[in-house]
């Protein structure tokens, strides 16, 4: 089955610093991929996601790239902010495209 | 409205207990699910249902009991819980069960089994 990996486990930035968190997958016939954050004491948000036919797409300071030969992805959030302190999960479908594999996290910390 | 209620927050239980956990939704959505989330780790599937009917059961033991009243409703009733099965259990809901679908999720019921 689908296997998700994810790295760093932990990242530390200063304020108005660049972040990336890097997954890659093993399916190579996997094709939709979300970005997961969650707060301290709330369930996990989407806050970004791409398929398969698209290698890259931006939402105001966020960014997901796809590369599929050498089935990673990454999240870019720039000019970082102390709110976006949280831990952030990646995910890929299942084979059976109805459940999310979700990698086992990072945890962002931005000190101002 | 795109929130998913959950209730209680926090329950503490012996593992003699019986309890549920209740999920709601009102936007609309036919698929719910169960996860459960240990400390420092991600949301692990335990339960889906689409149309109100069970899809997906990830073999989970039969301690937890899967129940979905009608299609803004899911409750996950509890009993002879190990001190082990003490996590957070995030309910989420979607359109509809293919993966495309984005996930809006509880803010979960912290459990403690003694």
């Amino acid at each position: 089955g689908e296997n998700v990996e994810q790295h760093p486990s932990t990242l530390s930035v200063q304020e108005g610093d660049s972040a990336v968190i890097k997954c890659t997958y093993s399916d190579s016939a996997s094709n939709y991929f979300p970005w997961y954050k969650q707060e301290l004491g709330k369930g996990p948000q989407l806050i970004i996601d791409i398929r398969s036919n698209v290698g890259e797409k931006k939402d105001q300071r966020i960014a997901v790239t796809l590369n599929k030969t050498a089935k990673h992805f990454s999240l870019h959030i720039t000019e970082t902010q102390p709110e976006d302190s949280a831990v952030y999960f990646c995910a890929a479908l299942n084979q059976a495209g109805t459940a999310l594999i979700f990698g086992k996290g990072t945890t962002l910390s931005v000190s101002s | 409205d795109t929130e998913v209620t959950q209730t209680p927050k926090h329950l503490v239980m012996g593992m003699t207990n019986k309890k549920s956990l209740k999920c709601e939704q009102h936007m609309g959505h036919r698929a719910m699910y169960w996860y459960k989330q240990k400390a420092k780790k991600p949301p692990e599937l335990m339960f889906v249902y689409s149309y109100e009917k069970l899809s997906i059961n990830e073999s989970v033991p039969s301690r937890f009991s899967p129940e979905c009243p009608n299609s803004s409703l899911l409750n996950l009733h509890l009993h002879a819980l190990q001190p082990e099965d003490s996590a957070l259990y995030l309910c989420a809901s979607s359109q509809a069960l293919a993966g495309y679908n984005e996930q809006f999720f509880g803010p979960g019921t912290r459990l403690t089994v003694l």
